[in-house]
């Protein structure tokens, strides 16, 4: 199975900042990426899809890019919201397999 | 209202089985792909399954490969995961999710997910 690395594991951000999450695949996927997002007790909900097409509805403040093995998640300008936990899946190949997650907490 | 609900969740003994269903209602679900994906509390995401439109094709976990069996019934706009020989590490809340497919990038992603529901594995 293709294993996903992302890091950092925790991020504390102010709002306002830039921060960014990389993902890194263990084999070539192409861009098939995926970056979800996750508030405590919810589902996940899809941002980023493939490697850095933004899905309808999501704010122009996240962008994603990358291709092959390394992608990364930027969000430009951090808003309370955002304040989540983050994951990156491949679906370029089953068994999919998401990273381990990234939660960005306030400063 | 395009929505997945899930439902069929509880507490289970080690060794037992347990039947979820997803019901999907606001689109047209005989079009698409769908999987189920879990979460153990306090951990990540877990791809466990995935199922064709037609249910001609279907994948599973390593984790789950020979005591879960994923179904569908296009009638009825349903989607379930029987388990079996359920472990306490199956403790998970557990997603359906409708995979949608983007020409324009000829990838997939998950673009419709359920709130989910919780099984518990303990004796």
């Amino acid at each position: 199975a293709i294993q996903m690395t992302q890091s950092p594991s925790s991020l504390s951000a102010s709002v306002g900042d830039r921060v960014t999450i990389t993902c890194r695949a263990s084999q070539g996927i192409r861009n098939d990426l995926g970056w979800y997002q996750q508030e405590p007790g919810k589902a996940p909900k899809l941002l980023i899809y493939a490697a850095s097409s933004l899905q309808s509805g999501v704010p122009l403040r996240f962008s994603g890019s990358g291709s092959g093995t390394d992608f990364t998640l930027t969000i430009s300008s951090l808003q309370p919201e955002d304040f989540a936990t983050y994951y990156c899946l491949q679906d370029y190949t089953y068994p999919y397999t998401f990273g381990q997650g990234t939660k960005l907490e306030i400063k | 209202q395009v929505q997945l609900v899930e439902s069929g969740g509880g507490l289970v003994k080690p060794g037992g089985s347990l039947r979820l269903s997803c019901a999907a209602s606001g689109f047209t679900f005989s079009d698409f792909y769908m999987n189920w994906i879990r979460q153990a509390p306090g951990k990540g995401l877990e791809w466990v399954s995935y199922i064709s439109s037609s249910g001609g094709s279907i994948y599973y976990g390593d984790s789950v490969k020979g005591r879960f069996t994923i179904s569908r019934d296009n009638a009825k706009n349903s989607l379930y995961l029987q388990m079996s020989s359920l472990r306490a590490e199956d403790t998970a809340m557990y997603f359906c999710a409708r995979r949608r497919y983007d020409s324009g990038s000829d990838t997939y992603y998950f673009d419709l997910w359920g709130q989910g529901t919780l099984v518990t594995v303990s004796s």
